[in-house]
């Protein structure tokens, strides 16, 4: 069975310019869930989608969006790119959303913004 | 305060050692408990997942849930190179709308 894939796994970007990152996530998984991780914040909840439903949101501007397509696949996007986003990008798919959720992550999109 | 602290380490262990890790945390409402292992340019992976308190060991591999301290550990057998890596520890409370909570991960070196 695939794992969670992502695309790309690098980007380098300059401030100012926007961002669409992928995740394909395990066939038959709903959820899908965006984090940032940053050496010095570790990983940030961004947002989780579920039957193309935003389902809960983390503490991040509004610059930070994102969308589920009917086949689970998810895309988030960045806009106006500060240095300060510079971090990777992981998504995770699980099953259902709940309290016995289990999450599987792909490898990430590490961007670069400069 | 954040709401789960882990040590940052590094930790670095011959092999074969016996490893600990532990995370602590301020909110006694969670009661997930996690542990991701995440190698150098790869997301992290589950390892072991615990409702509420006790233990549970999976091959080489114990993970333990102390709710009156608010003290998670895992612990690793006969340490093998290939254990190196960064352990996150991550948690919730019930409900299906709660955030996982995660610690910032320690950097763990087995050394042959």
């Amino acid at each position: 069975k695939a794992g969670v894939t992502q695309t790309p796994r690098y980007l380098i970007k300059t401030r100012g310019q926007q961002v669409t990152l992928s995740c394909s996530p395990i066939s038959g998984h709903r959820s899908v869930s965006w984090y940032q991780q940053t050496p010095g914040q570790g990983l940030q909840f961004l947002f989780e989608y579920f039957s193309e439903t935003q389902r809960n949101k983390g503490n991040f501007p509004g610059r930070f969006s994102g969308r589920q397509f009917s086949n689970s696949r998810s895309e988030m996007n960045v806009s106006t790119l500060e240095l300060g986003d510079s971090a990777l990008y992981l998504c995770a798919s699980s099953l259902a959303i709940g309290d016995g959720e289990k999450l599987f992550f792909g490898s990430g999109t590490q961007l670069s913004v400069l | 305060q954040k709401e789960v602290e882990q040590d940052p380490g590094p930790l670095s262990v011959p092999e074969g050692a016996i490893v600990s890790l532990n995370c602590t945390y301020s909110n006694s409402a969670f009661q997930y408990f996690m542990w991701y292992r995440q190698y150098s340019r790869k997301g992290p992976e589950l390892l072991m997942y615990t409702y509420s308190s006790g233990n549970k060991e999976d091959g080489r591999f114990t993970a333990q849930v102390d709710k009156s301290s608010k003290y998670i550990s895992l612990f690793i057998r006969d340490s093998q190179p290939s254990d190196s890596a960064t352990y996150l520890c991550a948690m919730k409370s019930a409900g299906n709308n709660r955030k996982l909570i995660w610690g910032l991960g320690t950097s763990l070196a087995v050394n042959p």
